[in-house]
C-alpha cells in the first residue's frame, strides 16, 4: 500500500511554545490530507481537511489559530500547534487519500505531543 | 446524518476462537468501506477496501465482507498478535469525506 510518513513521532515541549508536525506522502501525490486527534482508548477525531494550495477546512470546535495547517505541495502537509498548553497534549495522526474514483486512505505513524 | 457504528465495543477471544466484528453504516451513496487495524501508539494500518455489496476480501486470518448496510470482519483462528483495535470507515459520494466508526478493541488470549 501507499506510504505516509509523519514526523516527529513524539515531541515534548514547554507550555507556550509552538510545535510543527509534518506529514508526507512518500510514493503518491495527495491533493487532500486529513489531520486527526486521538485521545486514549478513543477513536479518531477529525480536526481538519488539508487541501493542496488552498486553506484547510476545520471541523466545528477546532481552533484555526491554535492549529495551523499548511499544505504547500502535493506530498507535504504540516500541522503547527501554536502556543501549546498541557491540554493540547495528545496523539496527532495524519492521513492522505490517493484520490480518484477508488481512492484509498493511508495513515501516518502518528505523533505523540506532550506539553509540560 | 451519515453514521458508522461498530460492535462489539470490545471483544476477548481465546487463541483459535473464530469470531466476527460488525460495522454498520448509513450513508448516502457509499463509495467505499475501509477496514484498518490500529495498535496502541501507532497510526491505523490499512487492511481492506470494499466497494460494492457482495464483495469479499481476504488477508491471512482476516476476511471482510460487505452488504448494503453493513460489513463484517471475520477473524479465523486468531492469534495473540491479532490483538488490536479494528476501525472501519466509509467514504461517501464523490468527495473526500471519510466517516470513521468508534472501533472494536480485540484481545486474543493465549
Amino acid at each position: 500500500g501507499a506510504v505516509v510518513s509523519q514526523h516527529p513521532s513524539w515531541v515534548i515541549c514547554k507550555s507556550g511554545t509552538s510545535v510543527k508536525i509534518e506529514c508526507r506522502s512518500l510514493d503518491f501525490q495527495a491533493t487532500t490530507m486529513f489531520w486527526y486527534r486521538q485521545f486514549p482508548k478513543q477513536s479518531l477525531m477529525l480536526m481538519a481537511t488539508s487541501n493542496e494550495g488552498s486553506k484547510a477546512t476545520y471541523e466545528q470546535g477546532v481552533e484555526k489559530d491554535k492549529f495551523l495547517i499548511n499544505h504547500a505541495s502535493l506530498t507535504l502537509s504540516t500541522l503547527t500547534v501554536t502556543s501549546a498548553h498541557p491540554e493540547d497534549s495528545s496523539f496527532y495522526i495524519c492521513s492522505a487519500a490517493t484520490g480518484g474514483s477508488t481512492g484509498e486512505l493511508f495513515f501516518g505513524e502518528g505523533s505523540r505531543l506532550t506539553v509540560l | 446524518e451519515d453514521q458508522v457504528t461498530q460492535s462489539p465495543e470490545a471483544l476477548r477471544l481465546q487463541e483459535g476462537e473464530s469470531s466476527s466484528l460488525n460495522c454498520s453504516y448509513t450513508v448516502s451513496g457509499l463509495r467505499g468501506l475501509f477496514w484498518y487495524r490500529q495498535d496502541p501508539g501507532k497510526g491505523p494500518e490499512f487492511l481492506f477496501t470494499l466497494y460494492s455489496a457482495g464483495e469479499e476480501k481476504e488477508k491471512e486470518r482476516l476476511k471482510a465482507t460487505l452488504t448494503k448496510k453493513e460489513s463484517f470482519l471475520h477473524i479465523t483462528a486468531p492469534k495473540p498478535e491479532d490483538s488490536a483495535t479494528y476501525l472501519c470507515a466509509v467514504q461517501e459520494g464523490y468527495g473526500q469525506n471519510f466517516v470513521f466508526g468508534p472501533g472494536t478493541r480485540l484481545s486474543v488470549l493465549p
